[in-house]
């Protein structure tokens, strides 16, 4: 079975402080793995893929197989970054599967 | 320059009425997904397209279903709404090249569904 957890509904830190949001996942195979984040009244959309090792806003993401995990970091928190934010998986028929997501609360 | 647009963006039906929620893409994409969303929890695939083949998840319920009549369009069809099926659903493109899905899944921004 495919699977994400993200073992944090909220979670809230003040401005320039470390963020790491949490996500793992279960899944047979060899996985592709996403960050979507959803501002404020806005839709859903891409903030980076595993595949890409890239930064985006400041966040990064790395892919541990060991720990079936792909935890979202950045070293500094703006309040810009308030938002929720789903981890997903692609695997099996080429689906996308969606934590419950974290909403991310920076403070000023 | 809006890519995936859902309409309407609210829509209130009544127990037991058909509701027929829209979607329409630009980005000519040959996979279309419609997720429903509850309150804090994931959104759920119910069924996607590629191209015109449909493809149902097996824990989707009967009462709803789907018509893509054409690349652009994509329509989620609930045939008696339940208290239960309120919720937020939304739709979603990405582009398939033979079995390798080349892009993210690009979303619209949702049709918020009340049942009354």
């Amino acid at each position: 079975a495919q699977r994400v957890t993200q073992p944090e509904k909220l979670l809230s830190v003040f401005k320039g402080a470390p963020v790491e949001l949490k996500c793992n996942y279960s899944y047979s195979g060899s996985p592709e793995l996403f960050w979507y984040v959803q501002y404020s009244r806005q839709r859903l959309q891409l903030l980076l893929r595993h595949i890409s090792r890239e930064s985006i806003k400041g966040f990064t993401a790395d892919l541990n197989k060991g720990e079936t995990s792909f935890h979202l970091k950045k070293p500094f928190a703006q309040e810009e970054d308030s938002a929720m934010y789903y981890c997903a998986l692609r695997g099996y028929g080429q689906n996308f599967v969606f934590g419950p997501g974290t909403r991310l609360s920076v403070l000023p | 320059d809006a890519m995936v647009i859902q309409n309407p963006r609210y829509q209130v039906t009544q127990f037991g009425k058909p509701v027929t929620l829209s979607c329409s893409q630009t980005l000519n994409h040959n996979v279309m997904y419609w997720y429903q969303q509850k309150s804090s929890q994931a959104p759920k695939l119910l069924f996607h397209y590629y191209d015109k083949d449909f493809n149902n998840e097996a824990d989707t319920p009967d009462n709803f279903q789907s018509r893509r009549p054409n690349t652009s369009f994509c329509f989620l069809d609930i045939r008696s709404p339940g208290l239960g099926d309120a919720a937020m659903y939304l739709c979603a493109t990405s582009l398939r090249t033979g079995i390798t899905l080349n892009t993210e899944a690009f979303f619209g921004q949702g049709t918020r569904l009340t049942v009354v």
